[in-house]
């Protein structure tokens, strides 16, 4: 069981709106930054969001990344059949002195 | 671009040790920011942090493998290197080598190498 908590699959039409949730305790996403990642099947994860809510270069402004107290939130506009993937959040965790992640959350564009 | 290469066996026996070395190329690992590391993601599961490396050799494991792993770095050949020992099966992977922003990336991980599966078998 994954220290954060996201919600296994979440699914829209092409030109909608998706929002994945990251939920976690003030030992972690409380008091640390959060970032956010996208994986293929069958490639290794790749960075969509740090800092909370910065876009590395080439990531287009469609994702976007927000925090509240102990919840982060991926949220991806215009979806696009090529969005179909993998989304985990990630964090450190103070208490347990280590990075953790979100199980992942599999993105579907119906 | 900063690019990064894991190179290991792809097969280990249980019980004995999984060596792998990530080598960077177009970029330096002397870094005062940035941490080195690894990552591994069992088969059609999530992701699990194995541990980081600062450029001067400081190191920070996941305490669950604290006890088995060993993270070095050599800065003249901008390689680091990871040792697991007294594999099982559960520690059949992808293994990641990246670039960590802050020791457990919590500012971001990027890049990632490829990744490369090992499998713990007899």
């Amino acid at each position: 069981q994954s220290v954060l908590t996201q919600p296994p699959s979440v699914s829209a039409a092409p030109g909608q709106k998706v929002t994945i949730s990251c939920s976690g305790s003030s030992s972690n996403i409380g008091n640390n930054y959060v970032a956010w990642y996208q994986q293929f099947p069958g490639t290794v994860p790749k960075l969509l969001i740090y800092d909370d809510t910065k876009r590395p270069p080439g990531i287009p402004d469609r994702f976007s990344g927000s925090k509240s107290g102990t919840s982060a939130t991926l949220g991806i506009t215009g979806l696009q059949t090529g969005d179909e993937a993998d989304y985990y959040c990630g964090t450190w965790d103070n208490s347990l002195t280590t990075a953790v992640f979100g199980g992942g959350t599999k993105v579907t564009v119906l | 671009q900063l690019q990064l290469q894991e190179s290991g066996p792809g097969l280990v026996k249980p019980s004995e040790t999984l060596s792998l070395t990530c080598s960077v190329s177009r970029g330096s690992l002397r870094s005062s920011r940035f941490y080195w590391g690894w990552i591994r993601q069992p088969p059609g599961k999530g992701l699990e942090w194995i541990g980081s490396i600062s450029y001067s050799g400081s190191t920070y494991y996941n305490p669950s493998l604290k006890s088995r792993i060993t993270i070095s770095i050599d800065t003249s050949k901008n390689q680091f290197s990871l040792k697991l020992r007294s594999v099982i099966a559960a520690d059949t992977a992808v293994y990641s080598c990246a670039r960590f922003d802050g020791y457990g990336g919590s500012r971001g991980i990027d890049p990632w190498g490829q990744g490369t599966l090992v499998t713990v078998s007899s």
